[in-house]
């Protein structure tokens, strides 16, 4: 069970805008720690999509954005097109115990 | 362009030990701190360990501590993993992942090297 929390699964058609919610705690996403988020495709490593919250890497277009609102955090998609079907993983870090890089369990996005 | 190539990776008995290896190209590789994370097949990814820029500080996830050792060699530029008492569930793609900051903690990965396969079986 991961420490973050994400849905299993969203879906869209093209051209739609979906969002993927991130649920952590006051010990990670709530003490301010940043979140991140990797797109995976298939048989590919994850990728960088979002680091500190809202910044994209040079490359990734400006349909992906982020935010964060107390121990939460949201990936939005808009104008959703085929190629962004993937896996979406949250990332931030946990101040419990002796800290820890955490993820969440991922969410598999579908354009139908 | 940043490259992360990982080697290592072999089916091993429960039990046994396996080094893993990570060359770096394309950047200030003593800048920066590095990571491992792994991915079981059909799993989301999670962290492994975390080693500084000049290996004076080193972060492990719970499932590994005091069985697998982050080293680096920055004379090499190469990362390692030394992973001890290995278990089935420690069967996973192990990637090596650049860090953003000289300092293990907070950082986000990028990039991720394509990784390699540790199948723990009998």
């Amino acid at each position: 069970q991961s420490v973050l929390t994400q849905p299993p699964s969203v879906s869209g058609a093209p051209g739609q805008r979906v969002t993927i919610s991130c649920t952590g705690s006051s010990s990670n996403i709530g003490a301010g720690h940043d979140v991140h988020w990797y797109q995976q495709l298939p048989g590919r490593a994850p990728k960088l999509l979002i680091y500190a919250y809202t910044n994209r890497p040079s490359g990734v277009p400006d349909r992906f954005s982020a935010s964060k609102s107390g121990t939460s955090a949201s990936l939005a998609i808009t104008g959703l097109q085929a190629e962004d079907e993937a896996h979406y993983y949250c990332q931030s870090f946990d101040t419990s115990l002796s800290g820890s890089m955490i993820f969440g369990g991922g969410t598999k996005l579908t354009v139908l | 362009e940043v490259q992360l190539v990982e080697s290592g990776g072999d089916l091993v008995q429960p039990g046994r030990s396996l080094r893993l290896s990570c060359a770096a190209s394309g950047f200030t590789f003593d800048h920066y701190a590095m990571h491992w994370v792994r991915q079981a097949p059909g799993k989301g990814p999670e962290w492994v360990a975390g080693i500084n820029w000049n290996s004076g500080a080193k972060g492990y996830a719970d499932s590994v501590k005091g069985r697998f050792t982050i080293s680096r060699d920055n004379a090499k530029t190469s990362l390692y993993l030394l992973m001890n008492s290995l278990r089935p569930e420690d069967t996973a793609f192990y990637h090596c992942a650049k860090g953003q900051s000289s300092g293990w903690n907070s950082n986000w990965f990028d990039p991720w090297g394509q990784g390699t396969l540790v199948t723990v079986s009998s």
